[in-house]
């Protein structure tokens, strides 16, 4: 089944630590992103790429950082800088339908916690 | 600030009751509009989106949602709610053209009492 993999589900990070989430998709979808999820504050936009080898800062890009070698992988990594890293952490992807003229509803992936220790 | 506000944070219903969640977006011009739910444990699933046409639309699950342009609004409505609707739902709104950037409201815990 095609989809989205987010590793790991649970990460635990040591102050002063950087650590990189996983982002998988067999969707073929050109565009993914990265939102931060906190309770009652929905979801924000950390990062998105619409294509390889090249990404754009969402709102709350600061203390993030994120890279597009391939199509399908969309990593995340959660610097030192990132003050308050402690949220759940969700993976979307879709594409542009060329015939309907719109891009796809996003596809989201099951997330992964981060918590300092 | 532009943004989308959804104006009940938590709602508690009883098994048959009708639900509406608000929903209101500050972005003028066209905008494709969404609905997320987040079962407890499970991923985002889209419940409905409006693109254009009919401001009426149908999602899965019995949920529908009305576009009322004059007001900004994209209420999601349901007649008669079930104990397994309980969950969180998300109205997002895509103001930009030419990229999918979701912009999303705070979300609404729905609990349903049996």
């Amino acid at each position: 089944d095609g989809g989205i993999t987010q590793s790991p589900k649970y990460l635990f990070r040591k102050e002063g630590q950087n650590v990189t989430l996983s982002c998988e998709q067999n969707l073929n979808h050109d565009a993914m992103y990265w939102y931060r999820q906190d309770p009652g504050q929905g979801l924000r936009l950390i990062y998105y790429s619409q294509i390889v080898n090249d990404f754009q800062k969402g709102d709350i890009a600061e203390g993030y950082s994120v890279s597009r070698e391939k199509k399908e992988s969309f990593p995340l990594t959660v610097t030192s800088a990132q003050k308050n890293p402690t949220a759940f952490y969700l993976c979307a992807s879709t594409t542009y339908r060329i015939r309907q003229g719109s891009f796809q509803p996003q596809h989201f992936g099951d997330g992964t916690r981060l918590s300092i220790l | 600030a532009q943004s989308v506000s959804q104006h009940n944070h938590h709602v508690i219903l009883s098994e048959a009751a009708s639900l509406e969640l608000g929903c209101n977006y500050s972005y003028g011009g066209t905008v494709n509009l969404f609905w997320y739910v987040q079962y407890p444990g499970q991923h985002l699933q889209l419940l409905l989106k409006y693109f254009s046409g009919d401001p009426l639309v149908k999602g899965i699950k019995g949920f529908e949602a009305e576009f009322i342009k004059s007001k900004f609004s994209f209420n999601l409505r349901k007649p008669s709610v079930q104990w397994s609707d309980t969950a969180e739902y998300f109205c997002a709104v895509n103001p930009f053209q030419g990229a999918q950037k979701l912009v999303f409201g705070q979300g609404t815990r729905l609990t349903i009492n049996p």
